[in-house]
């Protein structure tokens, strides 16, 4: 059964950069679409961006210029780092798979495992 | 970005209720949607992939329905281990929005 775990730094202040890494273990790190979510107070659950099965990353938009998501095969890990943090990104992260089911024409895409998530906070 | 609305945001239900959760997309999506259950400090748990497909080794009492713009979660029976937030999430398009939740409580 596959089960994710992450780990970095809970206690941030303003500027400073948020990075956490998220490890897959019981599973195949190759085909899927390893994904950053957060829940904030203000946003609810928010979409970060995704390592995609090509290794290409995509992000949020209202992320995007401070958001990096890399996968590392070898390792079977992907990372996230948030520059430039506020009090705005404080929230509960969480790293999750995300698969998809072909039924062509269509491809739905769900996320299917998820971590419990790790609690950010940002203050001064 | 696609808006997920949800209604009701909160309900109260009794074991044995059966319970229904709308989900409204701000533009049509065909059936691009999913159904997750999140109990406090857990991680979130897929249950509905596609609009309508259960995900393996959720309970059949759950089902999900709908197209386009209006969805449903529903619970024909209310067990116990039921009360959680429910939000459901558009994948029709990036970046991937969420509703913002309904809270499922005794």
């Amino acid at each position: 059964q596959v089960q994710l775990q992450q780990w970095g730094a809970g206690l941030l202040k303003p500027s400073e950069t948020l990075s956490l890494a998220c490890v897959v273990y019981g599973g195949s790190f190759s085909g899927y679409y390893w994904t950053w979510i957060r829940q904030t107070p203000g946003k609810g659950l928010e979409w970060i961006g995704e390592i995609t099965p090509t290794g290409s990353a995509n992000y949020n938009p209202s992320l995007k210029s401070r958001v990096t998501i890399l996968g590392d095969v070898s390792k079977n890990q992907f990372s996230l780092n948030l520059s430039s943090v506020t009090a705005a990104d404080t929230g509960v992260y969480h790293c999750a798979r995300g698969d998809q089911w072909l039924v062509p024409p269509m491809r739905y895409y769900f996320l299917d495992v998820w971590d419990k998530g790790t609690t950010v906070t940002v203050s001064s | 970005d696609i808006q997920m609305t949800q209604s009701p945001s909160s309900l109260s239900a009794s074991v044995g209720d059966r319970l229904t959760i709308t989900c409204r997309a701000s533009q049509s999506i065909s059936t691009y949607v999913n159904w997750y259950q999140q109990k406090s400090g857990k991680a979130p748990k897929l249950l509905i992939y596609a609009a309508s497909s259960l995900q393996s080794g959720v309970p059949s009492r759950f089902s999900g329905s709908g197209a386009e713009t209006d969805f449903t979660l529903t619970i024909s029976s209310l067990q116990p281990e039921d009360f959680a937030t429910y939000f459901c999430q558009q994948s029709y398009g990036t970046p991937f929005t969420f509703g913002p939740g309904t809270k499922v409580d005794i």
